[in-house]
């Protein structure tokens, strides 16, 4: 069964550091998505992107993130300079036809801690 | 999107149906409602959505009421892989890509 894939599956970083997290989406896919969830908090929206740009952005997705499909089959999230509270499991997710279905696999998450 | 509420926890006998509820009295009539769930820290999991109708896949049953204020997911025969937490979301497909997750059930399946 296709499945999303996340690299890596734990990065430990120090305040202030450039991080990239990685996701290989579903290969017919064409939306994509990043979400975080802050441990013992809710799973939340980061940004969505479709068709080489983003569509929809949450308010926690600031200046200091950013998206980038580099090639055909990845899909990246950076964090500039990452600060204590990016401390969370990030998830990629794809989707076949995005809002319309709300139908989203979701990769097995990418866990980022900030000393 | 209208809010959704669940109970914080429920627990179910492996073998025998799960039945999770959801309320969501203030929905709308263009709005699904989707059910997620996550397995211990991994990434959610679709399983079901429905905007009227009742729904069946091969993870489960979705029982929209007539007046669609609340909805039941049925698992039915759940097995200790089962155990997870369970979201209820709803939201209207044009007008959004995100999802809002909240707190969901967290369902318990026992020996």
């Amino acid at each position: 069964e296709p499945e999303v894939t996340q690299t890596p599956s734990h990065q430990v970083t120090q305040m202030g550091q450039e991080v990239i997290l990685r996701c290989v989406p579903i290969s017919n896919h064409l939306y994509f998505y990043w979400y975080r969830q802050i441990l013992g908090q809710k799973v939340e929206f980061l940004v969505s992107f479709y068709n080489n740009e983003i569509s929809e952005k949450s308010e926690i997705f600031d200046d200091q993130f950013s998206v980038e499909r580099p090639d055909g089959s990845n899909f990246t999230l950076k964090i500039r300079s990452t600060k204590l509270e990016d401390s969370a499991m990030y998830f990629c997710a794809s989707s076949e036809r995005g809002r319309w279905t709300g139908e989203l696999f979701f990769g097995e998450g990418s866990r980022l801690t900030v000393l | 999107d209208a809010k959704t509420t669940q109970p914080t926890s429920m627990d179910c006998a492996e073998g025998r149906a799960a039945n999770l509820p959801c309320n969501h009295s203030t929905i709308s009539g263009n709005e699904y409602v989707y059910w997620y769930r996550q397995i211990h820290s991994q990434g959610p999991q679709y399983i079901i959505h429905g905007l009227k109708n009742n729904e069946t896949n091969e993870m489960a049953s979705l029982i929209i009421t007539e007046d669609r204020k609340s909805s039941t997911l049925i698992l039915p025969h759940a097995t200790l892989r089962d155990t997870a937490v369970y979201y209820c979301i709803v939201r209207v497909p044009r007008n959004t890509d995100k999802l809002i997750f909240g707190t969901g059930t967290r369902l318990q399946v026992f020996p």
